[in-house]
């Protein structure tokens, strides 16, 4: 049973740079499995925000995809995500998930509460 | 994007009630469609993918069908459990998107 688990700063200056990591568990990372990144905010919802295969290929949320850089490191067995240039809007709940054979998201960790705020 | 719309927002039911959530995609998805429950201060779960397949470990009260633009999340007998909020996810085309979510709140 995969378990993930998010880590990094609850609070970022706008403009700054938004950087978590997801260490992954129970499971390789280097298993048929992309890595997902997806934020929850009042405002919009649920938001998937990017995706990482172990090879390094990404796929990111069109509407980010300017901000947003994601990245693997499979000896220490987890994936992480940076959002530059942030604002108020990127203030979410953001989780990271692992996605089954039809792109849904079957495995999430608790997800950690990010604030941009000065 | 694909724009998934769920109905009814919110939803009063009882413990033993049969309850059913829409949710309709803007285009079609054909079974591309995923449904996951949420608790407050938890991260979703995922209950059904590919529109109609329970996840291992999920009761069998919960079941989905649909299929093209239109999908359904029945839970055949509700549980004090099941008072949550539940969202549909279409992975049929990137970005992946979600509705908006379904409330289930005790009578």
């Amino acid at each position: 049973q995969v378990q993930l688990q998010e880590s990094g700063p609850g609070l970022v200056r706008p403009s700054g740079t938004l950087s978590l990591i997801c260490a992954v568990s129970g499971d390789s990372i280097s298993s048929d499995t992309w890595w997902s990144w997806v934020r929850q905010s009042p405002r919009k919802g649920l938001e998937w925000v990017g995706e990482i295969y172990h090879t390094g290929a990404t796929n990111y949320n069109p509407s980010l995809k300017n901000r947003i850089t994601m990245s693997v490191d499979k000896s220490k067995k987890q994936f992480s995500l940076n959002l530059s240039s942030v604002t108020a809007a990127d203030t979410a709940v953001y989780y990271c998930a692992s996605q089954g054979g039809h792109q849904e998201f079957d495995h999430w960790g608790q997800g950690t509460l990010v604030t941009v705020s000065s | 994007d694909i724009q998934m719309t769920q109905s009814p927002s919110s939803l009063s039911a009882s413990v033993g009630d049969r309850v059913t959530i829409s949710c309709r995609a803007s285009q079609s998805i054909s079974t591309y469609l995923n449904w996951y429950q949420q608790k407050p201060g938890r991260a979703p779960k995922l209950l059904i993918y590919a529109a109609s397949s329970l996840q291992s470990g999920v009761p069998s009260r919960f079941s989905g069908s649909g299929s093209v633009t239109d999908f359904t999340l029945t839970i055949s007998s509700l549980q004090a459990e099941d008072f949550a909020t539940y969202y549909c996810q279409q992975s049929y085309s990137p970005p992946v998107t979600f509705g908006q979510g379904t409330r289930l709140e005790i009578k």
